[in-house]
């Protein structure tokens, strides 16, 4: 069991740039999950998937992300027109539906840097 | 909207010592959660609290639930160095669907 990874690990970006962040969730998980994080925080919940469908998305999530999980296993998460303000931890998490728990196992991160 | 709140914020503590880091929240909770998290590092699961008066423990942590208070509490018990991280709490209610909600998190510095 290899479980949740994410890439990159870290990423510099110019203000205005596009970027996109990948999660690869544990293999039998179908709940895949998207937070924030920033000093000092706990994680903010971005959006949700189970299997392929986005479930919920926050209503704090501008129009410049989005999310998607186009086979139900990987999922991508892009920023467009990255503003200083998007620097922070991007943190992924996969469970399992009727596991009784819903324990969410997190990915290291994705740190982002916009200059 | 749900609130989860944490205190202490930071807790500095001698090693061999007890102590009891509180979450409340501000709603109906399904499942309460709490999280390690060390500096640089990603978070790693400790506990699920499913019901009134769930209590859990491993090794020198040891977890409680108490939902009509709307309370969880993280009991330390002889710390030892190795415990120094950070504590975030988390809730689940089935207004929220699957949304979890983070406290603040609670630094926790044990020293020898």
């Amino acid at each position: 069991d290899t479980g949740v990874s994410q890439d990159p690990r870290h990423k510099i970006t110019k203000r205005g740039q596009n970027v996109t962040f990948r999660c690869d969730p544990i293999s039998e998980h179908n709940r895949l999950y998207w937070y924030r994080q920033t000093l000092g925080q706990g994680p903010e919940f971005l959006t949700y998937f189970q299997n392929e469908a986005q479930l919920e998305k926050s209503r704090l999530l501008s129009d410049r992300f989005s999310a998607e999980r186009p086979k139900g296993s990987f999922s991508t998460l892009e920023i467009q027109r990255t503003e200083q303000g998007d620097s922070a931890m991007y943190l992924c998490a996969s469970s399992l539906a009727g596991s009784g728990t819903d324990t969410q196992y997190f990915g290291p991160g994705t740190r982002l840097t916009v200059l | 909207e749900l609130k989860v709140e944490q205190n202490p914020l930071f807790l500095s503590m001698q090693e061999g010592k007890n102590y009891t880091i509180y979450c409340n929240y501000s709603t109906t909770s399904d499942r309460l959660y709490w999280y390690r998290q060390d500096p640089g590092k990603s978070l790693e699961s400790l506990f699920v609290l499913l019901s009134n008066g769930a209590v859990k423990q491993e090794g020198r942590l040891m977890a409680s639930l108490d939902t009509k208070a709307r309370l969880s509490t993280l009991h330390i018990t002889a710390a030892v160095h190795d415990l120094s991280a950070t504590y975030f709490c988390a809730v689940v209610t089935s207004f929220t669907g699957n949304q979890f909600y983070f406290g603040t998190g609670t630094s926790l510095t044990v020293i020898p």
